[in-house]
C-alpha cells in the first residue's frame, strides 16, 4: 500500500518568499504524482501532474519535481502571494488501476 | 479536462437520516471515485463506481452505509445512510481524465450531522 507524507504540515510566510513543499511516498512504482490545491471547505483544484517518466513540470510560478528513486516530490512556489494561501495536497497514483493515495497536506498562509 | 457538477454543496442533517450526493460529468468516463475528507484529515477513498456493475468498496466502508449508484457513464450518486455526527465530512467525487491531465474533482459536499 502506498503511503504519502507531506512536510511541513503548516507554513506561514510573508508575501514574496519562495517556498518548497515536500512530499514523500513509500512505493517507487508510482504511476504518476499530482499536486492539488484545496481552499477551505472546497473541492480540489489540480495544479500539476508529473508522469513517472518525467522529472518536473512547470506552470507559471509553480514547479513540481519527481524523484522516483528517492520517493520524493517537491512543489516550488516562486514569489508567493496572499492568494496562494490554501492547503496543498500531493497524491500518487499507484499501479492499481485508478486510485490515488493522498498525503495530509501542507496548510500554507501567505501574509501581506 | 472533465467538468464535474456535484450537489448539494453543503447540508446539515439530523442523525439517523440519509443524504444522497450527486455527481454529473460532462463526458463519459469508465470509473468514478468517491472520497471522504474528515475534518483536519486527508482524503480517503470510499469506493470506485463502475457503470453496469457493483461498486468496489475500500476496507472500512460497506455498501449498507454508503450505497452507490452508477446508472450511466456520466452520473453517479453516493448515499450516506443512517447518519451520525461521525459522518460529518466533505465528500468528493472524482474522475480520471486523459493521461496528461490526471484526476478532476467535484467541488465537494460539506456534510454536517447534528
Amino acid at each position: 500500500k502506498q503511503e504519502v507524507t507531506q512536510i511541513p504540515a503548516a507554513l506561514s510566510v510573508p508575501e514574496g518568499e519562495n517556498l518548497v513543499l515536500n512530499c514523500s511516498f513509500t512505493d517507487s512504482a508510482i504511476y504518476n504524482l499530482q499536486w492539488f490545491r484545496q481552499d477551505p471547505g472546497k473541492g480540489l483544484t489540480s495544479l500539476l501532474l508529473i508522469q513517472s517518466s518525467q522529472r518536473e513540470q512547470t506552470s507559471g510560478r509553480l514547479n513540481a519535481s519527481l524523484d522516483k528513486s528517492s520517493g520524493r516530490s517537491t512543489l516550488y512556489i516562486a514569489a508567493s502571494q496572499p492568494g496562494d494561501s490554501a492547503t496543498y495536497l500531493c497524491a500518487g497514483r499507484g499501479s492499481t488501476l485508478g486510485r490515488l493515495y493522498f498525503g495530509r497536506g501542507t496548510q500554507l498562509t501567505v501574509w501581506p | 479536462s472533465a467538468v464535474i457538477s456535484q450537489k448539494p454543496s453543503r447540508d446539515i442533517c439530523q442523525r439517523g437520516t440519509s443524504l444522497t450526493i450527486q455527481c454529473q460529468v460532462d463526458s463519459q468516463v469508465t470509473m468514478m471515485f468517491w472520497y471522504r475528507q474528515q475534518p483536519g484529515q486527508s482524503l480517503t477513498l470510499i469506493a470506485t463506481a463502475n457503470q453496469g456493475s457493483e461498486a468496489t468498496y475500500e476496507s472500512g466502508f460497506v455498501i449498507d452505509k454508503f450505497p452507490i449508484s452508477r446508472p450511466n457513464l456520466t452520473f453517479s450518486t453516493l448515499t450516506v445512510s443512517n447518519m451520525s455526527p461521525e459522518d460529518s465530512s466533505i465528500y468528493l467525487c472524482s474522475v480520471e481524465g486523459p493521461m496528461v491531465l490526471g484526476y478532476t474533482f467535484g467541488s465537494g459536499t460539506r456534510l454536517t450531522v447534528v
